[in-house]
């Protein structure tokens, strides 16, 4: 079945450290592919989004970039802020599905 | 703030008692999920409705239950309660459905917190 593998965290980063959260993904098809972050206490927002391969999401100043070779939806931020301390979700959806499938879930946490 | 709502914030409940969680959408989507996120399972996908009607069922147990409503809003009942089933239950609506090329961006609501005692 669709599954979605994200490292485990928590991940601790001084700021404006370089961020790398690995995600891959098994998945029938071509699925479009997200990451979610949850800040404490509050629901998922939706952080960015690719829908095809070498796509490039981008939001905030965090990236990732949809490869199809390697099945992968890395995120990536130069220089990461107290203010990313969430946890992020990535997550995907098959073509024609509905249902979001999600990651464990990695926490960030960044210290000043 | 995504525009769905959920009520109750928090729930406590004892063992082998019903509760029902409702969510209401954002104002003009059609497509309302719910989800489970719980310590052990992490994020789950439970049911999706379209208009009223169910679309697609993932992990749910036939102790829950779910309806959306004709004036959208949705409901989730767990019955029978278990120390298991605590956890953050998650709504989350769309425009619509998606097409067989592309996707439907899903809004979250804050989530209840089922606490069975």
């Amino acid at each position: 079945g669709d599954s979605v593998t994200q490292m485990e965290g928590p991940v601790t980063l001084s700021e404006e450290a370089f961020l790398t959260i690995n995600c891959t993904y098994t998945a029938t098809g071509y699925p479009s592919l997200f990451w979610y972050v949850q800040y404490p206490g509050e629901g998922l927002q939706l952080l960015l989004k690719a829908t095809k391969a070498d796509d490039k999401g981008s939001n905030k100043g965090f990236e990732a970039t949809y490869r199809k070779e390697t099945t992968s939806f890395h995120l990536e931020k130069g220089s990461v802020q107290v203010s990313d301390s969430a946890v992020y979700f990535c997550a995907l959806s098959v073509k024609g599905g509905n249902k979001l499938v999600f990651g464990a879930g990695t926490i960030l946490r960044v210290k000043s | 703030d995504s525009g769905v709502t959920q009520t109750p914030k928090h729930l406590i409940t004892a063992t082998g008692q019903r509760v029902t969680l409702r969510c209401s959408p954002r104002s003009g989507d059609l497509s309302v999920y719910w989800y489970q996120q719980s310590l052990d399972q992490g994020l789950q996908f439970l049911i999706h409705y379209y208009n009223g009607e169910e679309r697609a069922k993932g992990n749910i147990l036939e102790r829950f239950s779910a309806q959306q409503f004709p004036d959208l809003h949705s409901e989730l009942n767990l019955s029978s309660l278990e120390l298991g089933d605590s956890a953050l239950y998650f709504c989350a609506s769309s425009v619509g459905l998606a097409g067989d090329s592309s996707y439907n961006e899903q809004f979250f609501g804050p989530g209840t917190r089922l606490t069975v005692l």
